[in-house]
Formats: C-alpha cells, structure tokens, sequence
C-alpha cells in the first residue's frame, strides 16, 4: 500500500509570496491533518479535514489555509509569506480520526527568503 | 492545558547498552500515545500505538509502555541505526490532533 506523499518535495519563496502544497492520504483514510515543525517549535498541529470539511484548527494566523478534495487529497496555503514560516511541512493521514493512528508523508521544506 | 514532556532532550549510548527514554503526560482524557521515530529531514515514521494504561508494545528492539501518567520506549541492546530521534505525541479528549514532545535525539556509538 502506498504511504502518504507530499509535493512538492522542497521550496524556496521570497517574502510576501503565497504558496501551496499538496498531499495525498494514504487510500481508504478520510482523515488528514497538517503539521509545521521548526528546531525552535518542534511539531504544532496546523489544521485537520475530514470529509472535505475543517474540523479542528491550531493557533496559527489566518494566513495559513487548508482544503481538502472529494478523493481526501488534501492543500494548505500560506500567504503573504514570512521569514518565520520556513519549516518542514509535514502532512499525515489517518482512517477516521485522530486518535487512530497518524501516518506521515516526507514533508515539503519550505525556505522563506 | 494538554502537555507532553520527554526526556532525556539527547541520549548517547554505546551499541548493545540498553535504556529507556521517557514520555510524561497531562492531558484531559487521554485517547491515544504514540511514539514515532524521525531521521533527519524525514517525515517521521509510525512505531507504536498506546490506548490504555497496562498496555506493552514491541517491535524488534524496541517495548512502549503506559501507564496512568507517562510512557516509556525501551531500547534493549541498541545498535548505530537505532540513532535518531524518537518523538511522543497524545490525543486528548474531543480534540482531533496529536500534541507532541519536543522529542529525544539518540545516538548509538559502534
């Protein structure tokens, strides 16, 4: 069974840019949640979608958007890009809900010039 | 507030010395510990799923234990591709997302 994958892989934007990142569950989870991990932060959870539909939020700024597809793939969106958003942005997956288990694509690295 | 705590921050060990790492937590309802190993610029990986307190774990040289307030991830007789860093995260009451601890980095000497 194919594990969950992220694109793209790796990413360098200027200050003030808006990006996207993709990610596609493992098949058969419904449940994707996305994560920012910096040295400083560790891991903080950023959002989660179940069923096309927003159903917990961390305490992240409004710049910092997520959806997900009819086929659970799922995008974030950052905009108006900062020097603090560089980090590893790691996306993963589950059946049904968080408590099942989590299971974590590569990560996109973005780098904010 | 829902908390996880690990530690030792960073453990060296030589190869075949066993030890545990720890994982303490105060959550409000705990749904599910789980410990994952991460590489360097990598996703981190899938070891262990914890539910109840009691509850033992394995997985070649690794054991998770739960109790009522911590966890533990024994390392019996380590070796250099065991080096990594092993992170603890928890689902607690109705929220959906895992909070973790800052992790443990360990290193396995030859």
């Amino acid at each position: 069974k194919a594990g969950v994958t992220q694109t793209p892989r790796y990413l360098i934007k200027t200050r003030g840019q808006q990006v996207t990142l993709s990610c596609s569950p493992i098949s058969g989870h419904r449940s994707v949640s996305w994560y920012q991990q910096t040295p400083g932060q560790g891991l903080q959870f950023l959002f989660e979608y179940f069923s096309e539909t927003q159903r917990n939020k961390g305490n992240f700024p409004g710049r910092f958007s997520g959806r997900q597809f009819s086929n659970s793939r799922s995008e974030m969106n950052v905009s108006t890009l900062e020097l603090g958003d560089s980090a590893l942005y790691l996306c993963a997956s589950s059946f049904r809900q968080a408590a099942d288990t989590q299971y974590f694509g590569p990560g996109t690295r973005l780098t904010v010039l | 507030e829902d908390q996880v705590t690990q530690s030792p921050e960073a453990l060296r060990l030589q190869e075949g010395e066993s030890s545990s790492l720890n994982c303490s937590y105060t959550v409000s309802g705990l749904r599910g510990l789980f410990w994952y190993r991460q590489d360097p610029g990598k996703g981190p990986e899938f070891l262990f799923t914890l539910y109840s307190a009691g509850e033992e774990k394995e997985k070649e040289r690794l054991k998770a234990t739960l109790t009522k307030k911590e966890s533990f991830l024994h390392i019996t007789a380590p070796k250099p591709e065991d080096s990594a860093t092993y992170l603890c995260a928890v689902v607690s009451g109705g929220y959906n997302k895992l909070i973790f601890g800052a992790g443990t980095r360990l290193a396995v000497h030859p």
